[in-house]
């Protein structure tokens, strides 16, 4: 079954501070992968996309990291802002469906940077 | 440049009355169009989504219906609302040149059910 499990759920930091979340993937067979950005009300932002041969690709503070042998990402947010506070969906494009290859969603990681 | 627009913002409807909710793209032309519940606590989940005009396939059995009248028009209908329909309703578009490519995704829709 195709999955996508994020981790932590929910998490704290002060600002200023760095922060990794995680996500794991069963998907396959795997297209690529996005972290999307989602603040609270709004529809998902998308911050990067990695493709299977991509290991690392950045986006100003954001660093998200792809390991296709172990079907594991990350994002890396540095120097984090209050305005980075948002939920963090993992999105993994792979398997199949009707309409071909499936968008499968993870259900998020809550970010909030407290002053 | 693309803008997806969807409205109302907000919604708030008793149990058993219709649903209308409309979401237009503007800037392209034959977009892949979609349409996501976010129920809270919980990942987004795909309902339909739409290669072309009249054409419409729905991922998951439910209370809701979806039409797509012209080629950058795409609307999310119920006949009779359940409180299981609240939550908050993505629309989302796509270039059609292979499915599953990068998603855009509309403002949003809170439908509250009570």
């Amino acid at each position: 079954k195709n999955q996508v499990e994020q981790s932590p759920q929910s998490l704290i930091i002060l600002e200023g501070k760095n922060c990794t979340l995680q996500c794991n993937y069963t998907v396959s067979p795997f297209s690529n992968l996005r972290w999307y950005k989602q603040d609270t009300g709004r529809g998902p932002v998308s911050l990067t996309i990695m493709t299977f041969s991509e290991n690392t690709k950045s986006n100003g503070r954001y660093t998200a990291t792809l390991d296709a042998d172990t079907k594991q990402s990350s994002l890396h947010i540095t120097a984090s802002q209050l305005s980075d506070s948002a939920s963090y969906i993992c999105v993994v494009r792979g398997g199949l469906s009707n309409s071909g290859y499936a968008l499968n969603f993870g259900k998020g990681t809550s970010l909030l940077v407290t002053p | 440049s693309q803008t997806i627009h969807q409205w109302p913002a907000t919604l708030v409807q008793p149990v058993g009355s219709p649903l209308s909710l409309e979401c237009t793209v503007e800037g392209t032309s034959n977009p892949n169009l979609y349409w996501y519940r976010q129920a809270a606590g919980r990942g987004l989940q795909l309902l339909f989504y739409s290669v072309g005009i009249g054409q419409i396939s729905s991922e998951v059995p439910q209370n809701l219906s979806a039409s797509r009248p012209q080629d950058r028009q795409f609307i999310l209908s119920s006949k009779k609302l359940l409180l299981s329909d609240s939550g908050f309703y993505l629309c989302a578009w796509s270039v059609r040149r292979e499915s599953g490519n990068e998603q855009f995704f509309g403002p949003g829709t809170r439908l509250t059910v009570l």
